[in-house]
């Protein structure tokens, strides 16, 4: 039984970075893709970016410039840090197991996501 | 950007119904599409790959078909625990894209 869970601060000034991880628990770590995935009222599901096992990734290119996405294997954990946060990156951010291809894939395992609020 | 456009929007049916919702793609995505089920508070929950290939648990009254540009999700017999909001979304590239959804509501 697959599970993610993931942690971090969930209120941040204007300017300030986020800082979440996601640690998986079950299943193989090798052989999928691990994304992070943000939902808000304004822009819907929005995929951030993705890191495999080999520590490769790819980042929405509406966000590339702000995003990185790490990975500590030995712990089976992955993070997300996104720099400027700004009140338009307010959302529910959710860690996500992909499975599929390198060019593609779906998400089969979601975390139970956790509230960003970007606030003065 | 491959954008998703998913219709209805919302949509207001009884236990019983054939419910069937449209998506389409902005762009060819072959068979790469998946459906999702989300209730209040919880994550989106997988419902169907590869357009049609139903996850294991998920019930038989849930299908999935199209290619190309036009892809349906069809529920055949609404039950009380399917009113949710139902997404699509293409991984024809990796920069997956969602669609707004559909919020399916008790008529």
């Amino acid at each position: 039984q697959v599970q993610l869970q993931q942690w971090g601060a969930g209120l941040l000034k204007p300017s300030e970075s986020l800082s979440l991880t996601c640690a998986v628990y079950g299943g193989s770590f090798s052989g999928y893709y691990w994304n992070w995935i943000r939902q808000s009222p304004g822009k819907g599901l929005e995929w951030i970016g993705v890191i495999n096992h080999d520590g490769n990734t790819n980042y929405n290119p509406s966000l590339e410039r702000r995003v990185a996405i790490s990975l500590d294997a030995s712990k089976n954990q992955f993070s997300l840090r996104l720099d400027s946060m700004t009140a338009a990156d307010t959302a529910i951010y959710y860690c996500s197991r992909g499975n599929g291809y390198d060019w593609g894939f779906y998400f089969d395992h979601w975390s139970q996501g956790s509230m960003v609020t970007v606030s003065s | 950007d491959i954008q998703m456009t998913q219709s209805p929007s919302s949509l207001s049916a009884s236990v019983g119904d054939r419910v069937t919702i449209t998506c389409r793609a902005s762009q060819s995505i072959s068979t790469w599409v998946a459906w999702y089920q989300q209730k209040p508070g919880k994550a989106p929950k997988l419902l169907i790959s590869k357009a049609s290939s139903l996850e294991g648990g998920v019930p038989s009254r849930f299908s999935g078909s199209g290619s190309g540009t036009q892809f349906t999700l069809t529920i055949s017999s609404l039950q009380p625990d399917d009113f949710a909001t139902y997404y699509c979304q293409q991984y024809n590239t990796y920069s997956a894209t969602f669609a707004r959804g559909t919020r399916v509501e008790v008529k």
